[in-house]
C-alpha cells in the first residue's frame, strides 16, 4: 500500500501545452507538500497546504496551480509549459505541517516539457 | 536564504569500505532529516534528528547532530551495493515543517 502516490510517473509533453499531476496521501495526514528537483538535483520546495489551505507559496510562476480538493490530496495543475519546467516534481506529507513531523515522500513524477 | 552544503558530492567506494556523508549548515537547526535518493523511487526518510548531540542508528546507517545543531554526519558501515543511491539531508527552522534540502551526494558502491 503506497503511502503517498503520485501520477503519472513519467510524462512528456509539448511546449504550451497544460498538464496536471496529481497526488494521494492514505496516511490521515493533515499537511500536503510538492517539491520540484531540477537537473542538479537541487530540491525546493513550492508549495505547502494544511487541512486544505494554503500555508506556504514560494517563488513559483502563476502558471503553476496546486488544487486540494480534500486533505488527502493535493494535485498540481501547470499551464503553458515550457522547457524550463522540466523536473522532478515529489509529492510529500506530513501529520501536521510541525517541525518535529516526518515528511513522507511520493516516488516522484518525471516531466519532460520538449 | 537557508543554504545546506553537502560533501562530498560524489562518492565511490569498495563495497565493504565505511564511509561518511557531511551536511553543514551556517545557521542553527531545528530539525534535520536524511533522505536516500535511488533513480525511479521516491525519497526514502532515513533518520530525523533533532536534538543537539543525538545520534540515531538504523541498520549499518548512523547519523549524528553535533551540539551546536549546524552539521550532521551520515555514517555507513560495511557498505553495500544496496546502499548507493543519493542521499539527501534536509532540515527546517521555522515553526512549519518547510525542508530546505542540499544539494545531495551521489554514492556508488562498487561490487
Amino acid at each position: 500500500d503506497t503511502a503517498v502516490s503520485q501520477t503519472p510517473k513519467y510524462l512528456v509533453t509539448q511546449m504550451g501545452n497544460d498538464k496536471s499531476i496529481k497526488c494521494e496521501q492514505n496516511l490521515g495526514h493533515d499537511t500536503m507538500y510538492w517539491y520540484k528537483q531540477d537537473s542538479k538535483k537541487f530540491l525546493k520546495i513550492m508549495f505547502s497546504y494544511n487541512n486544505k489551505e494554503l500555508i506556504i507559496n514560494e517563488t513559483v510562476p502563476n502558471r503553476f496551480s496546486p488544487k486540494s480538493p480534500d486533505k488527502a490530496h493535493l494535485n498540481l495543475h501547470i499551464n503553458s509549459l515550457e522547457l524550463g519546467d522540466s523536473a522532478v516534481y515529489f509529492c510529500a506529507s506530513s501529520l501536521r505541517g510541525q517541525r518535529q513531523d516526518t515528511i513522507y515522500f511520493g516516488e516522484g513524477s518525471w516531466l519532460t516539457v520538449v | 536564504s537557508q543554504e545546506l552544503e553537502q560533501s562530498p558530492q560524489s562518492l565511490i567506494v569498495q563495497e565493504g569500505k565505511n564511509l561518511t556523508i557531511n551536511c553543514t549548515s551556517s545557521k542553527t537547526l531545528y530539525g534535520l532529516y536524511w533522505y536516500k535518493q535511488k533513480y525511479g523511487e521516491g525519497l526514502i526518510f532515513l533518520m530525523m534528528l533533532q536534538k543537539g548531540g543525538e545520534e540515531k542508528s538504523h541498520e549499518k546507517i548512523t547519523a549524528k547532530l553535533d551540539e551546536k545543531k549546524q552539521q550532521s554526519s551520515l555514517h555507513i558501515t560495511a557498505s553495500q551495493p544496496s546502499h548507493a543511491g543519493i542521499y539527501l539531508c534536509g532540515a527546517s527552522n521555522t515553526g512549519a515543517n518547510n525542508l530546505f534540502f542540499g544539494t545531495g551526494t551521489r554514492l556508488t558502491v562498487i561490487p
